[in-house]
């Protein structure tokens, strides 16, 4: 079956530094993307990243970019340059299988990450 | 340039009463979805629609049904809520498979 796994519930980071967030998934589509979701404590989820399975390239998007290595199947998000803004909890997702035309996703447990000042 | 809008923040409810949840996209997206939310447990789908009048449940549909009489509306009822149903809820709408775009998400509290 179909998972996602975001082995860290929490983490601290000192501000300015990078911090990368775990997130592993199974699957045995041949074809996925994989998305990145940040929500602050006010609640809204926001879009940070998306990485198809057949992109040649990581992901970028300003400060963050994904390390996406296939053969392991990881997609771990790096933030560089941390803010104390990026304090909120960080979701990794990916479509459910046979969901080509309802786009449903299917989401990790999710990561806390507190920046330090 | 609001998108998906939820229509409550914050909501508290009494145990037995019916609730409604309202969603609202703009966006012309075939999809919607609701999710809840609790600690430990991430993002579990109740219920979503690929259309007008079609629904189909997700992974944790007892005790909620729906309702999207409209493209841009899509109704979440607890028909007896129950305090086991205290959680943030999660509105989103999407178009294919290009991601979701999120409502501000409704605590509701049931006591």
């Amino acid at each position: 079956a179909q998972k996602i796994t975001q082995t860290q519930p929490g983490m601290f980071v000192q501000e300015k530094e990078a911090v990368t967030l775990d997130c592993t998934y199974d699957t045995s589509d041949p074809s996925y993307g994989l998305f990145w979701y940040k929500q602050p404590s006010s609640g809204e989820m926001i879009f940070l990243i998306y990485q198809g399975s057949y992109d040649q390239q990581n992901a970028t998007e300003g400060r963050y970019s994904l390390n996406f290595q296939k053969a392991r199947k990881s997609a771990n998000l790096v933030i560089s340059a941390s803010q104390l803004g990026d304090s909120a909890m960080y979701f990794c997702a990916m479509p459910h299988r046979g969901s080509s035309n309802t786009g449903k996703l299917i989401f990790g447990q999710g990561t806390t990450l507190q920046v330090k000042p | 340039d609001v998108k998906v809008t939820q229509s409550s923040r914050y909501l508290v409810k009494r145990t037995g009463e019916k609730v409604f949840l309202e969603c609202v996209q703009d966006m012309d997206h075939e999809n919607m979805f609701w999710y809840r939310q609790d600690p430990g447990l991430g993002l579990r789908l109740i219920y979503f629609s690929y259309d007008v009048k079609m629904k189909e449940k997700g992974d944790i549909p007892e005790g909620y049904s729906v309702s999207r009489e409209k493209k841009e509306r899509f109704s979440l009822i607890l028909e007896s809520a129950s305090t086991n149903q205290t959680s943030m809820y999660l509105c989103a709408s999407s178009s294919a498979n290009y991601g979701y775009t999120f409502g501000s998400g409704t605590r509701l509290t049931v006591v």
